[in-house]
Formats: structure tokens, sequence, C-alpha cells
């Protein structure tokens, strides 16, 4: 499968603990994105990447949250002292073009 | 801020028969592109028809059209001949043309075919 991969899938951790998620885009994709999916509501972003470089953070990026893209290849969404507000689903994009953005199958976080 | 419209939080639809998902968006710019997405249930988010501002004719791809009114900031997705496999959230998207602005997205229409 040559699409975009998240991992894990699914994780569930206790309040105030550290998770990560990984993302692996499509090979040579230079633009990647993460974006946060809240039951009932479509997709918001959080940040992008354009190869190695962070280019954009939305707001909703709270200090808790950090992203990386090492030599523009994967990406890691890592969320510390996790809170129960934090569950939702977290996708991650990737694109060559600027219309063209390719899904993973997201990483659901529960919060307990 | 651009905001993007999905007044209809469930449609449903017969086998074979066509329907129609509305969305409407609010911006203040004239270069921009529209786009709906398909979320199938626990599968990932796909592309399914993309509309640029600019262009007057609307996009179609296969079985999927797209209404697009520029003046009324309208922008609705038709589904002719439905199968079953079309059940699924549909996401109508905006994003600004320029630079690395990133996608606005609806609420969401999950649409259900009856077999």
């Amino acid at each position: 499968d040559t699409g975009v991969s998240q991992d894990p899938r699914h994780k569930i951790t206790k309040r105030g603990q550290n998770v990560t998620f990984r993302c692996d885009p499509i090979s040579e994709h230079n633009r990647l994105y993460w974006y946060r999916q809240t039951l009932g509501q479509g997709p918001e972003f959080l940040t992008y990447f354009q190869n190695e470089a962070q280019l954009e953070k939305s707001r909703l990026l709270s200090d808790r949250f950090s992203a990386e893209r090492p030599k523009g290849s994967f990406s890691t969404l890592e969320i510390q002292r996790t809170e129960q507000g934090d569950s939702a689903m977290y996708l991650c994009a990737s694109s060559l073009r600027v219309h063209e953005q390719y899904f993973g199958p997201g990483t659901r976080l529960t919060v307990t | 801020a651009q905001t993007v419209t999905q007044s209809q939080p469930e449609m449903s639809v017969q086998e074979a028969e066509t329907v129609t998902l509305s969305c409407t968006y609010d911006t203040s710019e004239s270069d921009y592109y529209l786009f709906w997405y398909k979320q199938p249930p626990s599968r990932q988010m796909i592309l399914v028809i993309r509309q640029e501002a600019y262009k007057q004719q609307n996009a179609t791809e296969n079985r999927f059209s797209v209404n697009f009114q520029k003046a009324a900031k309208s922008f609705s997705l038709k589904i002719s001949d439905s199968q079953l496999g079309d059940a699924a959230m549909y996401f109508c998207a905006y994003r600004f043309n320029s630079g690395n602005t990133p996608l606005v997205f609806g609420k969401g229409t999950r649409l259900s075919v009856i077999a």
C-alpha cells in the first residue's frame, strides 16, 4: 500500500500521560498536514510542514502539542499531559500539489 | 474567517436514485477552491470532486457533479445512480488559493443508501 499510513490506529491513555503519533506520507510528497476531528465535526487544521519546515500552526495547537518532521519524511505529533478534551481522531494528510491532499486512516485517541 | 456550512446532518437515498448534498461557505476572497470529500465508516477520507472558483463550468466526476453558484456562495454535490458504496460522511471543504492555507471543512453530512 503506497498511501498515507498512521500509527497507531487507536490509542487509549490516561489523563496526564504523554502520547505520540506517527504519520508516514506518500513517498515524495513534500507537504504534510495534521488535522483533528472530534465527534460530529469536520477535520480542523492543526499544523503544516513543507519538507522538514513547520510553516503553519493553528491556535488549536496548544503548548502541550508538538509536531516534527525530521528529514522531511515521516512526521510525529506528540501531546503532553493529555486531557479528556484531547480525545479525537488525529488525521494526517500529504500532498505534492496544494490542491490534492491525501488523507491517512487516522489515529483515534481516547483519554480516560 | 472563512466558514463552511453543511445544513443537512443526515440524508438518505434509495439505491439508483439521485441525491443532492448542500454546502454554503463564507469568504471575501475571489480565488479559492472547493472540495467534496467522502469518509466511509472506519476508512480514510478521499477526495470526490474539486471546483476552482474561477471556472464557471461545474465539475463532474462520473456519477458525481457539483452545482457551483459563486454569487450565492453555494456548492452542492449531486450523486446520480446512488450505490450502496456511496454511504459515508461527506464533507464540503474550502481552500483560499494563496500560499499554504489549509482546508476548512464543514461539519459533514451522513449519507445512507437504502437498498
